[in-house]
């Protein structure tokens, strides 16, 4: 049961434009929310979350806007950089019960010249 | 404290031997994460400890695994009579209770069976 779901397995964008990566969950009860990034060889690294009483969270050039209604949450970069280029997962918890960590299976991010 | 630190980073094992790996977490952060990541997934939760007890365990975590954290510090996860599918990135993560729960990911340990 797959309650973190990453459709898009990966996503080429070009150097200076919006990135736009998706996730969809189909727990209700889940109340908080998290993007990793990853680089080969390395464990993920914390990005961004978002709490499930906001609809969005700004961090620099990282936007998260959730969508509760229809259980879906995005990350937005912009601008893109080559630095960007990674894995990215979203994840999601029961933060009010203390529980574990849930990830999707992952975006693989390309950004292009 | 330079954050989670997990041992070895690689291990090659030959199928059936038994094999440990151990997480140190970031000091102050009272829980702890085992995951297992294989090619194309994402981490995929093994278990987890608040202090020293171990809060919850996954259907994928079978009898030949066994996790410990006996002083509410380092942990170890230990696979007994190791199989071909066992093969995969062994992720510890450790975090805050009751601040979010942005978790800290070490770099893994490569496990690789053969």
């Amino acid at each position: 049961d797959q309650q973190v779901k990453q459709n898009s397995p990966s996503l080429s964008v070009q150097e200076g434009r919006i990135s736009i990566l998706n996730c969809d969950y189909t727990n209700s009860m889940f109340d908080y929310f998290l993007w990793y990034k990853k680089y080969p060889a390395e464990g993920p690294t914390f990005l961004i979350s978002i709490s499930s009483i906001k609809d969005k969270n700004e961090d620099g050039r990282f936007t998260v806007f959730l969508n509760k209604s229809a259980k879906h949450l995005s990350l937005h970069i912009v601008p893109s950089q080559p630095g960007d280029s990674a894995v990215y997962f979203c994840a999601a918890t029961l933060y009010s019960s203390a529980s574990k960590i849930i990830f999707g299976s992952g975006t693989r991010l390309s950004i292009r010249p | 404290d330079t954050g989670v630190s997990q041992n070895p980073r690689h291990k090659i094992t030959k199928r059936g031997q038994n094999v440990t790996f151990r997480c140190d977490p970031i000091s102050e952060h009272n829980r702890l994460y085992w995951y297992r990541q294989t090619l194309g997934q994402g981490p995929e939760f093994l278990t987890y400890f608040q202090n020293e007890a171990q809060l919850e365990k996954s259907r994928l975590l079978s009898d030949r695994f066994s996790a410990e954290r006996p002083k509410g510090s380092f942990s170890t996860l230990e696979i007994q009579r190791t199989e071909q599918g066992d093969s995969a990135m062994y992720l510890c993560a450790s975090s805050e209770q009751g601040l979010g729960t942005e978790a800290f990911f070490g770099q893994g340990t490569r496990l690789t069976v053969v």
